[in-house]
């Protein structure tokens, strides 16, 4: 069965500072990974996502994330925090060779970035 | 480009009252479409999900219910109530089945039952 699990709840970061929230996964083939950022009472928003080639991913709004295959990570990354990142961020995995599977979403960490 | 439309955005419903959500897509055909239902602003639980019209399939077993009435409509409904039903109600819609696609939301439904 697929399992996501960001181990923090809430990470907080000065404003300017890089900030990192962390993901694992297991699946039991190829993962296919997604982040996704949630502001207050609105619906989750796509921000990256690894399917396959380089480990590293880009994404919106400066995000990048790097796909650890050995590690089992997805851990997304930002070089400079921005008071305006402040958010719940999900991370969510599919396993590639199982089509009709769905996403299975990871608990959520808030970020909060401070001025 | 697609978007996706929920309504109403806020609901106060008394207990044992029926529900409708309504969530529909525009600009694409045959999405898969999902309801999440996410409790007080943590984890996604995934409730119903549907390839087709008329298709619907059930992950957690409950007083709700979902219908797709037509291709790009999907509509979580109860008849009645619960407390335990508060939350906040996430429509999502992909297109095809690689497993490679991205999941588009909906703005959300808050939903609180007195």
């Amino acid at each position: 069965a697929q399992s996501v699990a960001q181990p923090e709840d809430q990470v907080n970061v000065a404003e300017g500072n890089p900030l990192t929230v962390k993901c694992t996964y297991s699946v039991s083939g190829n993962p296919y990974l997604f982040w996704y950022v949630q502001y207050p009472n609105r619906g989750l928003q796509f921000l990256l996502k690894y399917i396959t080639g380089d480990n590293l991913v880009k994404g919106s709004y400066g995000f990048e994330a790097e796909f650890n295959k050995s590690q089992t990570s997805f851990h997304l990354k930002k070089p400079s925090a921005l008071v305006s990142d402040s958010a719940l961020y999900f991370c969510a995995v599919r396993e590639a060779a199982n089509y009709g599977q769905n996403f299975v979403f990871g608990p959520g960490t808030r970020l909060s970035v401070l001025p | 480009s697609q978007t996706i439309h929920q309504w109403p955005a806020t609901l106060v419903q008394p207990v044992g009252s029926p529900l409708s959500l309504e969530c529909t897509v525009e600009g694409t055909s045959n999405p898969n479409l999902y309801w999440y239902r996410q409790a007080a602003g943590r984890g996604l639980q995934l409730l119903f999900y549907s390839v087709g019209i008329g298709q619907i399939s059930s992950e957690v077993p409950q007083n709700l219910s979902a219908s797709r009435p037509q291709d790009r409509q999907f509509i979580l409904s109860s008849k009645k109530l619960l407390l335990s039903d508060s939350g906040f109600y996430l429509c999502a819609w992909t297109i095809g089945a690689s497993g490679t696609e991205t999941q588009y939301f909906g703005p959300g439904t808050r939903l609180l039952v007195l």
